[in-house]
């Protein structure tokens, strides 16, 4: 199995400031088909249902803000906030979908400072 | 617009069954390729099925293999998991997700449903 691992465990970021979440895993999840990372990120408020926020370890879905934005190749990616809202206050995960299982990384926990 | 709805969670005994369904609406069921992904008091996300868009292909985590069965009828819009022999560690919020045109990639996911295996 592919295992994903995520840092930091949780982070406290005061509001406007940027927000970097890293994500790793144990091999490489780039596919040689397409030349595409098979990564996305998600973000899951409490009460509420993980949502996509991105794929392709760099695509935004549609109707995400531009705040949100996804870098990285092979084994080591990163999600990045720019300009931190109150609304971002979320458990962020790092998926893989290279291989079967399908595997998140432990989530991080973002805070406001 | 796309909508999940999970129904069937609850509490059984250890060794006991449980019946999720997931009712879909909002877009071409037939088309899309369905999950169920869970997630344990305090922990985090687990994939634990999948089943392709026409049903040919299923696939187990293999934490479930073996006691869980899942099916998807297309002319009903519903996707179905059946838990035999559940375990206390089975206890968790149980969700439902599409796909999107790439295979693993969770666009849309139900609300979800909490089982709790206890005795």
């Amino acid at each position: 199995d592919i295992v994903m691992t995520q840092s930091p465990d949780s982070l406290a970021v005061s509001l406007g400031e940027r927000a970097t979440i890293n994500c790793k895993s144990s091999q490489s999840v780039l596919a040689t088909s397409n030349n595409k990372n098979n990564l996305t990120w998600y973000q899951h408020k409490p009460g509420q249902p993980p949502k996509l926020l991105i794929y392709w370890a760099s695509t935004r879905k549609s109707g995400v803000p531009d705040r949100f934005s996804g870098s990285g190749s092979g084994t080591d990616f990163t999600l990045t906030i720019t300009s931190l809202q109150a609304e971002d206050v979320a458990v962020y995960y790092c998926q893989q979908f290279y291989a079967l299982p399908f595997t998140f990384g432990q989530g991080t926990k973002l805070e406001i400072k | 617009q796309v909508q999940l709805v999970e129904s069937g969670g609850g509490l059984v005994k250890p060794g006991g069954s449980l019946r999720l369904s997931c009712a879909a609406s909002g877009f071409t069921f037939s088309d899309y390729d369905m999950y169920w992904i869970r997630q344990a008091p305090g922990k985090g996300l687990e994939w634990i099925s999948y089943i392709y868009r026409i049903g040919t292909a299923i696939y187990y985590a293999d934490s479930v293999e073996g006691r869980f069965t899942l099916s998807k009828d297309n002319d009903k819009k519903s996707l179905n998991l059946q838990m035999d022999s559940l375990r206390v560690e089975d206890s968790a919020v149980y969700f439902c997700a599409s796909g999107s045109e790439v295979r693993g990639v969770f666009e849309y996911w139900g609300q979800g449903a909490l089982v709790t295996v206890s005795s």
